[in-house]
């Protein structure tokens, strides 16, 4: 089976550029986080996403939003991009029929680099 | 407050020795869950093993092992028979049951890089 699948695996962009990351969750998993890894720290919560409805929301500026579709896949979208949103996005995909034991799935990560 | 501290920045340890990665946590919900991953150079988060605060026996996963200190709100990653392939950050998480939902946000610490040596 494969796993969480994001695209691209790279990315540079200009300060002020709108960008899209893409995430394809484990298949049969319905809830899609998104996390934000800044060089050095350990990753930070933006969104989380359950049966397309946006469950969770980090501490973060309205330049980021997100979606799920009904596959259950999910995009992130940061517009006016700055500097310090340079870093590795991650994408988590979970099932929540294990309740807190819930294991979250990553894929391999977005580096983003805002130039 | 940081809901997740990792004090150690850096831990060394030789090969086929044990090591303890710290990890101390901040709730005050009575409901959660602790989670360590392994973070590699190539980016992905592998699971490695998980303690629910309600599990009276501390979790253990082949050679993973978490010592948990409920009392003193500590959750120690104990990795034995260390192999070069261990070198890589860990990061300590937790979910807190937010409001009940059991839903919530993964909390994660700076992490520990670790370096197995020959």
């Amino acid at each position: 089976d494969a796993g969480v699948t994001q695209s691209p695996t790279h990315l540079i962009k200009t300060r002020g550029q709108q960008v899209t990351l893409r995430c394809s969750p484990i298949s049969g998993h319905k809830s899609v986080s998104w996390y934000q890894q800044v060089l050095g720290q350990g990753p930070q919560f933006i969104f989380q996403y359950y049966e397309k409805e946006e469950r969770g929301r980090g501490n973060f500026p309205d330049r980021f939003s997100a979606r799920q579709f009904p596959n259950y896949s999910s995009e992130l979208n940061v517009n006016a991009l700055l500097l310090g949103d340079s870093a590795l996005y991650l994408c988590a995909s979970s099932s929540v029929d294990r309740g807190l034991h819930t294991e979250a799935f990553f894929g391999q990560g977005t580096r983003l680099t805002v130039v | 407050a940081q809901k997740i501290t990792q004090t150690q920045p850096g831990m060394f340890v030789q090969e086929k020795e044990a090591v303890t990665l710290d990890c101390t946590y901040d709730t005050s919900d009575p409901s959660y869950g602790l989670f360590w991953y392994k973070q590699p150079s190539s980016g992905e988060m592998i699971f490695l093993i998980y303690q629910g605060s309600y599990d009276q026996q501390n979790a253990t996963e082949g050679r993973y092992s978490l010592n948990f200190q409920k009392a003193r709100k500590s959750a120690n990653l104990v990795i034995s028979a260390s192999q070069l392939g261990d070198s890589a950050m860990y990061f300590c998480a937790m979910r807190e049951a937010d409001r009940g939902s059991t839903l919530g946000r993964l909390y994660f610490g700076r992490g520990t890089q670790l370096t197995v040596w020959p």
